[in-house]
């Protein structure tokens, strides 16, 4: 099953813009993680945030983490073209060997 | 890239054929995952192994098997497969397994077409 649930589905902006993709989860988390996937290629990790952290930085990358609300935030500052990708949130299975349940993911468009 | 290869790229098959997939783990990673990634399902654990024995078990179908070698290469056998097997197979790796923490490294895929 999927643990983890992203919203919106797509999300299409322009250029420069910010870009928000939101992540919900069912279960209690060690970490949750983001990946990033072009179009029908491997994903790549992008930030992995703890437990215990509220917010991360990695460049225009910014993670934010609500154990309360069991949600987080990825936001893409100044978005490129390049950025175009689908986005995932997954949690860690702490009970399978640490393998990823991924959510459906974010479709993203950055428009020039 | 990665660091992580997989092998072939792309596989046509016709239904009720087996096929092998094969991974080859970053340099050094002892732990490796296999995924599948199709358009309704989404992506899928399927099963891990770590150093060689396995570690942890998905939604892997019992036609599925997978297994570890000596020099931490994997291969998952898919068998009497079904058109609904179509989809990309994903390996990953990482160092180890303890606490989620290692970040998994994802290879380029495999695309499966069961005709």
């Amino acid at each position: 099953s999927q643990q983890g649930e992203e919203d919106p589905q797509a999300l299409s902006i322009q250029e420069g813009e910010n870009a928000t993709m939101n992540c919900s989860y069912k279960t209690s988390i060690n970490n949750l993680q983001w990946y990033r996937q072009n179009s029908g290629r491997g994903l790549v990790h992008l930030i992995l945030i703890r437990s215990n952290e509220r917010e991360k930085h990695s460049g225009r990358l910014r993670v934010t983490l609500d154990t309360s609300k069991k949600s987080s935030s990825l936001l893409i500052t100044a978005s490129r073209a390049a950025d175009t990708a689908s986005y995932f949130c997954a949690r860690v299975r702490s009970r399978a060997g640490y393998a990823l349940n991924f959510g459906k993911g974010t479709s993203l468009l950055v428009t020039p | 890239d990665s660091g992580v290869t997989q092998t072939p790229k792309h596989l046509i098959t016709a239904t009720g054929q087996r096929v092998t997939l094969r991974c080859s783990p970053r340099s050094g990673d002892l732990s490796v995952y296999w995924y599948q990634q199709s358009l309704d399902q989404g992506l899928q654990f399927l099963i891990q192994y770590y150093n060689g024995e396995e570690r942890a078990k998905g939604n892997i179908l019992e036609r599925f098997s997978a297994q570890q070698f000596p020099d931490l290469h994997s291969e998952l056998n898919l068998s009497s497969l079904e058109l609904g097997d179509s989809a990309l197979y994903f390996c990953a790796s990482s160092f180890r397994t303890s606490w989620g923490t290692d970040t998994q490294y994802f290879g380029p895929g495999t695309r499966l077409t069961v005709l």
